[in-house]
């Protein structure tokens, strides 16, 4: 069984479009999180919510809008695509943020490409 | 000024080498280190963590904190081609969030 898993794997579209990326764990975690991979492998954070919650909000343009419909899942949503939106989309959840050692599980990533 | 910094490498070094991986990061607060592993096409996993300063040696894989310098380290002994793959250190900042350096891609050859 998959801890962290989101869909879809892959994702080619045009710029202009809208697209979602669902994300669930079953690890019975109480936070997720959506980060973003460059082509350069930087890996940032953009948002993360505890238990249906937003709790961390980056500097992310307010075309990205997370919805948590239960603390199993959170999808991302992408309006009016740009090809600076290109890169991998990993979830990752965790039992308890507040450990400064807490331990991220993340997905395998989504491979988004706008043309 | 980043809060991590990482070599980017790529890094490419025969099997049985000694690898040293190595980050710095900005603020004498930060007190727990994390080196997370990516192979290709997969999510990081974590690999080690540290607190605060000193060795945490686990198998063959050794992190390394000297806080007066504000550098992190991980060593590889007898590295294998399994462990190719990137390497990412992160720590925890004050506002409770887990920042990545930029990550190390290490090929391991036979």
């Amino acid at each position: 069984d998959t801890a962290v898993s989101q869909t879809p794997k892959y994702l080619v579209t045009q710029m202009g479009n809208d697209k979602s990326i669902k994300c669930e764990q079953n690890l019975g975690h109480d936070t997720m999180y959506w980060y973003k991979q460059d082509s350069k492998k930087f890996l940032k954070i953009m948002f993360s919510y505890n238990n249906k919650e937003l709790i961390i909000n980056e500097t992310v343009p307010n075309r990205f809008s997370p919805k948590s419909p239960d603390k199993a899942h959170l999808n991302l949503h992408i309006n009016s695509l740009e090809l600076g939106d290109s890169a991998v989309y990993f979830c990752a959840s965790s039992q308890d943020p507040g450990r400064v050692d807490e331990k991220l599980f993340f997905g395998s990533g989504t491979q988004l490409s706008v043309l | 000024q980043k809060e991590v910094e990482q070599d980017p490498g790529p890094l490419s070094v025969p099997e049985g080498a000694i690898v040293s991986l190595n980050c710095t990061y900005s603020n004498s607060a930060f007190q727990y280190f994390m080196w997370y592993r990516q192979y290709s096409r997969k999510g990081p996993e974590l690999l080690m963590y540290t607190y605060s300063s000193g060795n945490k040696e686990d198998g063959r894989f050794t992190a390394q904190v000297d806080k007066s310098s504000k550098y992190i380290s991980l060593f590889i002994r007898d590295s294998q081609p399994s462990d190719s793959a990137t390497y990412l250190c992160a720590v925890y900042n004050q506002g409770g969030k887990l920042i990545f350096g930029q990550g190390t891609e290490l090929s391991v050859k036979p």
